[in-house]
């Protein structure tokens, strides 16, 4: 089993539309959590952190269940400039970020 | 440009033949990292760097892997006996304590590895 799972999409959605992301994790040892965007032939970059508490930047929201082992990530309005692969990161401790597969998401016009 | 750079950013080689990629990273980063990323996948952790102490390697890392910091500077990686298997995007991030705990890797521009 994967340690982080993510729908690889792609998901298609018009302008001004609202979309979310949903990541599972397998390690419960897992302490701090991420969203990175990396855009075609691009290097990952980080988005937002993630709390248990949620967290808002502008019109993207991430959310952490950690009972439940997975993190959210909703785009509200979305432009044609958040098209990219929208990467699910992991921390814990001392050890080096683990990265998901990713979910891609193409916004049309 | 103050980012972290890569050379090469493109290699070509025969299976069997070593290649050597650098990395240098922001200066005052004390944090390297190495990942390797295929078509369709995210970055998978290679290993890691604080200052010239490789602190951690994955456990998929093969043998023919080698990498080094030997002046806490910049980084080099080393494939011996390349395979097939081998082509990638090998990517270089760096980072200091405080830009870790926020979860903040700055991503080189990565070097992109054919192997025939």
């Amino acid at each position: 089993r994967k340690e982080v799972e993510q729908d690889p999409g792609p998901f298609n959605v018009p302008e001004g539309a609202t979309v979310a992301f949903n990541c599972t994790y397998s390690n419960s040892a897992s302490q701090s959590f991420f969203w990175y965007r990396q855009d075609c032939r691009k290097e990952p970059k980080l988005l937002m952190s993630v709390y248990s508490s949620g967290n808002e930047d502008g019109r993207f929201t991430a959310q952490l269940n950690r009972a439940s082992q997975y993190i959210s990530l909703l785009i509200r309005d979305s432009k044609l400039s958040d098209s990219a692969t929208y990467l699910c990161v992991l921390g814990e401790g001392r050890r080096a970020l683990t990265f998901g597969s990713g979910t891609r998401l193409q916004v049309q016009p | 440009d103050t980012g972290v750079s890569q050379d090469p950013r493109h290699k070509i080689t025969k299976r069997g033949q070593n290649v050597t990629f650098r990395c240098d990273p922001i200066s005052e980063h004390n944090r390297l990292y190495w990942y390797r990323q295929t078509l369709g996948q995210g970055p998978e952790f290679l290993t890691y760097f604080q200052n010239e102490a490789q602190l951690e390697k994955s456990r998929l890392l093969s043998d023919r892997f080698s990498a080094e910091r030997p002046k806490g500077s910049f980084s080099t990686l080393e494939i011996q006996r390349t395979e097939q298997g081998d082509s990638a995007m090998y990517l270089c991030a760096s980072s200091s304590r405080d830009r870790v705990s926020s979860g903040e890797l700055f991503f080189g521009e990565g070097s992109r590895l054919t192997v025939l």
